[in-house]
């Protein structure tokens, strides 16, 4: 078990440029969360996976940001037209039904120029 | 509203012991936790209270009491690698969310 991975580690883009991340959870981990944190903040919930379903997303989340977990294991978090403000770290965890802890990964650098 | 409040800051000395407040007003409870969090890094998980009381692990201590809104993070002995921020988070009942406070920035002095 080599805990939650994210790829890539750092990104660099345009305003108005789409963006891709990507998460892979624990192995065994059914739960996964797509988080957003800017300096000096918590993480800020965006969304929630249970196995492939979305079952909750965050009203703050802008119809530019979508994400999917299409066969219940990796995810990805899509921005479209990217903003100088979605500059932040972006964050994924995952954790197992019956088990409250949510383990994160490195997380995603994102800085929009 | 939802809202955690943490303290932005603590200074403390190596060898001493600290305690981290968070106070919580949100719809519903389902339990609070605690990370730590280097600069840089991802949170990493130190504990998790859902009923009343203490909960110890080593050199670090949570404590929750429901009605007052109110937890606590003890550590103890500090260390330089202590250093960190330490984030209070709740899961709100009814949904699926955490919710995390802004973290308090702790120093720990040689």
């Amino acid at each position: 078990d080599t805990g939650v991975s994210q790829d890539p580690r750092h990104k660099i883009t345009k305003r108005g440029q789409n963006v891709t991340f990507r998460c892979d959870p624990i192995s065994e981990h059914n739960r996964l969360y797509w988080y957003r944190q800017t300096l000096g903040q918590g993480p800020e919930f965006l969304t929630y996976f249970q196995n492939e379903a979305q079952l909750e997303k965050s009203r703050l989340l802008s119809d530019r940001f979508s994400a999917e977990r299409p066969k219940g294991s990796f995810s990805t978090l899509e921005i479209q037209r990217t903003e100088q403000g979605d500059s932040a770290m972006y964050l994924c965890a995952s954790s197992l039904e019956g088990d409250e802890t949510q383990y994160f990964g490195p997380g995603t650098r994102l800085l929009v120029l | 509203g939802q809202n955690i409040d943490q303290p932005t800051e603590m200074t403390a000395t190596e060898g001493a012991i600290v305690q981290i407040n968070c106070t919580y007003q949100t719809s519903g409870f389902n339990g609070l936790f605690w990370y730590q969090q280097h600069a840089g890094e991802a949170p990493t998980f130190l504990s998790y209270n859902v009923l009343d009381g203490l909960e110890e692990k080593g050199r670090f201590s949570s404590f929750l009491s429901r009605s007052k809104g109110y937890s606590y993070l003890l550590l103890k002995e500090l260390q330089m690698k202590d250093s960190a921020s330490y984030l209070c988070a709740v899961n709100t009942s009814g949904t699926y969310k955490y919710i995390f406070g802004t973290g308090t920035r702790l120093k720990v002095l040689a």
